[in-house]
């Protein structure tokens, strides 16, 4: 199984909402990654778990806060947000170690902010 | 510092014509090499990847790639394009990186359209 599954499909929130974004792989992969992506852009980091822990953050406003509960799990807690954070959420998973490895993206999740 | 530079961010071709997505890297170190594709509202899938073990690489849907060190270019080609190609894609270098994780940078994109 070579699948990366990202629910809800789409979401619409107010900005007073809390909403979470969750994703789950069941491929063995010690590393999870969180993009954003806007229309016409590359995907641009957000966040990266290495064995559970977070290695790195993209300097995101702490109103995304993610979360690792476990090796198949990444979740993207949600609050407060702007209008400028609508855009296409992806998580993707890799194996750890070699940069060699490429990265298994999850359908993404449409986000609106209203 | 590693980057990826992608020349045309809208190529169109007609049915059956060649396809080819330019991309050129800079790189202080050997360079790990992708592309991607993204179809419309979905995420992005590898179609092939360069990892110093040849230098032409061949990827999936017809697609190939070949490395060229001296023009620093990793250019995607495909010899006969096809209507269900029109998508995104993505060339991405793979960063150095301290953990157990790839660091990505991906080119800005290039829309293929292929014309009936």
């Amino acid at each position: 199984d070579t699948e990366v599954t990202q629910t809800p499909k789409h979401l619409v929130m107010g900005m007073t909402n809390k909403k979470s974004l969750k994703c789950e792989q069941h491929m063995g992969h010690r590393a999870m990654y969180w993009y954003k992506q806007k229309a016409k852009k590359p995907p641009e980091l957000m966040f990266v778990y290495s064995y559970e822990k977070l290695s790195i953050n993209e300097s995101v406003p702490s109103r995304f806060s993610p979360e690792c509960p476990n090796s198949s799990l990444l979740n993207l807690h949600l609050h407060a947000l702007q209008p400028e954070d609508s855009a296409l959420y992806l998580c993707a998973s890799s194996q750890e170690g070699k940069r060699s490895y490429e990265q298994y993206f999850g359908p993404g999740t449409r986000l609106t902010v209203t | 510092a590693q980057s990826v530079t992608q020349l045309g961010s809208h190529v169109s071709v007609s049915e059956g014509a060649l396809v080819l997505l330019r991309c050129n890297y800079s790189s202080s170190v050997p360079p790990y090499l992708f592309w991607y594709v993204q179809y419309p509202n979905q995420g992005l899938q590898l179609l092939l990847k360069y990892t110093s073990a040849a230098t032409l690489v061949k990827g999936i849907n017809g697609f190939e790639a070949e490395f060229k060190k001296s023009e620093t270019s990793f250019h995607l080609t495909k010899p006969s394009a096809h209507m269900s190609d029109a998508a995104e894609y993505f060339c991405a270098v793979s960063l150095p990186g301290r953990g157990g994780y790839q660091k990505v940078t991906f080119g800005t994109g290039t829309k293929l359209q292929v014309i009936p």
